[in-house]
């Protein structure tokens, strides 16, 4: 069964830090796609990044980075120099290769503080 | 940037009344989604669809219709709205493959 846990429900740090925030997922595909998507306060829903799973360098995009761990079925997105507006709620998701559905953890709130 | 247009943003239904809910993307992406969100529950999904003409049952569709009459637009229905129904409701687009999708803005629906 296909699944996807953030265990960290809310992280707190000071800005200008790197910030890591853990995801595990479950699959019996071979070939998947994994997501970190950022909510904000307005509520809006922003994709962020994405690693193919056959991919073996890590994705990176801006001040944003993924920790992708294939045999620990983890990817977790780390978040360098925060800045004030990267509190948000960050969710993390995954396709399977044969599934057009996304698979949602329950997010991660991160508040920065000044 | 992908688009996606939910309207309204805000909607106020009486119980047993009808609601429809309406997305526009104007990315020309085959896939849309509809998803609920409510504290402690994340996103879930209600219905989504392929392309137009198709819609298929997702996690939770139980009181829900939806209705893709064209590539771009995809409605959620509800046909007689419950109190358990007021939630925020995001609509999603996504390409073929195994692209990423982009969110509307989201409706907060209250039913009283």
């Amino acid at each position: 069964a296909q699944k996807v846990t953030q265990t960290q429900t809310s992280i707190s740090v000071m800005e200008k830090t790197t910030v890591t925030m853990d995801c595990v997922y479950e699959t019996q595909d071979s070939s998947y796609f994994l997501f970190w998507y950022k909510q904000t306060a307005s509520g809006e829903i922003v994709f962020l990044i994405r690693q193919d799973s056959y991919k073996k360098e890590n994705a990176t995009v801006g001040h944003y980075s993924l920790n992708f761990q294939k045999p620990k079925s983890s990817i977790g997105l780390i978040i360098t120099a925060t800045q004030i507006e990267d509190s948000a709620v960050y969710f993390c998701a995954m396709r399977e290769d044969s599934n057009y559905q996304l698979i949602w953890g329950s997010g991660t709130k991160l508040i920065i503080k000044p | 940037e992908a688009a996606v247009t939910q309207s309204p943003r805000n909607k106020v239904a009486v119980t047993g009344g009808k609601v429809t809910l309406s997305c526009n993307q104007t990315n020309n992406h085959n896939n849309m989604y509809w998803y609920r969100q409510d504290t402690g529950h994340g996103l879930r999904l209600i219905h989504y669809s392929y392309g137009a003409g198709s819609t298929e049952k997702g996690d939770i569709p139980d009181g829900y219709k939806a209705s893709r009459p064209s590539q771009e637009n995809f409605s959620l229905i509800l046909e007689l709205a419950t109190p358990s129904q007021t939630s925020v409701y995001f609509c999603a687009s996504g390409g073929q493959g195994y692209t990423e999708v982009f969110f509307g803005k989201g409706t907060r629906l209250t039913v009283v």
